[in-house]
């Protein structure tokens, strides 16, 4: 089973800076199965980024992912209020999916 | 709109069974491979099992294999996850969610990631 770790666990930053996430995975995966997610206190996980780096419908653009192999990362260019929460990362491969332990974006 | 609503969580005893059920509204259900995806209090999230579109297909974690069923009716566009032998480790919100399906210029492509979720329903296994 590929395991993906996350770092940093918290991020605090101040609303307008830049956000860079990392999920790093314990083997190759493909960029096409690597996505990402968010999550605020008390909600569904919202989908954000699929196939490594296309951004899923009505996300903004201040949202984007790269990455490739093991290394990939989640970068919110310019930091919303609503973007204050928990993210995480995902991959699929061998029927099944791991997600993450989750990154907290959380106000300096 | 696209919506999922999960319903039948609730306080069940250790090693006894619960089945959730997951509604589905807005979509051509029968065309989506589905999801059961869950997260225990504090913690992250847990991917659970996934049906094809027909329900030809299941898939398990090994957390949850050989106790947990996962089941579809297309006529009534719901998804089912009847879970078995239930352990504490099994306390969770519990959320349905749909396949992502994209298409390029020459193909479909699913399996990706989740892109529909339900609000959630809460399993406490306790006694």
């Amino acid at each position: 089973e590929i395991v993906l770790t996350q770092s940093p666990g918290t991020l605090s930053l101040s609303p307008g800076e830049r956000a860079t996430l990392s999920c790093r995975a314990s083997q190759s995966v493909s960029s096409s199965y690597l996505a990402w997610y968010q999550q605020k206190p008390g909600q569904a996980p919202r989908l954000l980024i699929y196939g490594a780096s296309s951004r899923a419908t009505g996300i903004p653009d201040r949202f984007s992912g790269s990455g490739s192999g093991t290394d990939f990362t989640l970068t919110i260019s310019r930091l919303e209020p609503e973007d204050f929460a928990v993210y995480y990362c995902q991959q699929y491969g061998s029927s099944s999916w791991t997600f993450g332990q989750g990154t907290k974006v959380e106000i300096k | 709109q696209v919506q999922l609503v999960e319903s039948g969580g609730g306080v069940v005893q250790p090693g006894r069974s619960l089945r959730l059920s997951c509604a589905a509204s807005g979509f051509t259900f029968s065309s989506y491979a589905m999801h059961w995806v869950r997260q225990a209090p504090g913690k992250g999230l847990e991917w659970v099992a996934v049906i094809s579109y027909d329900g030809s297909n299941k898939y398990y974690a090994d957390s949850v294999k050989g106790r947990f069923t996962i089941s579809r009716d297309n006529s009534k566009n719901t998804l089912y996850l009847q879970m078995n032998s239930l352990r504490a480790e099994d306390t969770a919100v519990y959320y349905c969610a749909r396949d992502l399906i994209f298409c390029s210029s020459t193909s479909c492509y699913s399996g990706y990631a989740f892109d529909i979720w339900g609000q959630g329903t809460m399993v406490t296994v306790s006694s």
